[in-house]
């Protein structure tokens, strides 16, 4: 079965300090995608990355880095050198239909991270 | 500008009075979908579209509707709403799978 997992419910840093947020996730095929969304307090979902399963590399954009290792189903997501505006409820997301046909993203529980001042 | 528009973002109503939450995209998507976010559950497909007229369950249907007439619209439509029905709501759309979603902004119902 399709499953992803947030282990950390909540997280609070201090500003500047480095944060990583996990992810785990389960399914039997071996075409995936993984996704990352960021939901600010203001309540939109803001796309942050994409990886399908044949791309293993590793991704930095800014202050954001992503992990992606097949060997341990782990798709985790660091934030360098925190600030108050990373404050978010961040979710972590799988889509394997094989069909192609629901375009049905699974949705971890999500991991509110808190950073202050 | 690229986007998924939801209408209303607030919406408080009373058990039983049938309700529309409208979706459209101007992206040309093939994919629209539906979802529910609940606190502890993450969010929760409820219908999708693979294109006009091509409408399917997702994971937790009962108590809606859709329809797809045009490819840029995807309304919501609770016939009879319950509080339980209570929650966040997320339109989203995607040129194909696995491409990524965009998401609307949300629809906040509640349901008394």
């Amino acid at each position: 079965a399709q499953k992803v997992t947030q282990a950390q419910t909540e997280i609070s840093v201090v500003e500047k300090e480095d944060v990583t947020l996990d992810c785990v996730y389960e399914t039997r095929d071996t075409t995936y995608y993984l996704f990352w969304y960021k939901q600010p307090p203001s309540g939109e979902l803001v796309f942050l990355i994409r990886r399908n399963s044949f791309d293993e590399q590793n991704e930095i954009s800014g202050r954001y880095s992503w992990n992606f290792q097949k060997s341990t189903s782990s798709f985790n997501f660091t934030i360098t050198a925190s600030q108050v505006v990373d404050s978010a409820v961040y979710f972590c997301a799988l889509s394997d239909d094989p069909s192609g046909n629901t375009g049905k993203l699974i949705f971890g529980q999500g991991t509110t991270l808190q950073v202050k001042p | 500008e690229a986007q998924v528009t939801q209408n209303p973002r607030y919406l408080i109503t009373v058990t039983g009075k049938k309700l529309t939450v409208t979706c459209s995209q101007n992206m040309n998507h093939e994919y629209m979908s539906w979802y529910r976010q609940d606190p502890g559950l993450g969010l929760r497909q409820i219908y999708y579209s693979m294109n006009v007229e091509v409408t399917d369950k997702g994971d937790v249907p009962e108590g809606y509707k859709v329809s797809r007439k045009e490819k840029r619209n995807f309304p919501l439509i609770l016939e009879s709403p319950s509080p339980n029905q209570t929650s966040l709501y997320f339109c989203a759309s995607s040129r194909i799978q696995g491409s990524g979603y965009t998401f609307g902004s949300g629809t906040r119902l509640t349901v008394v």
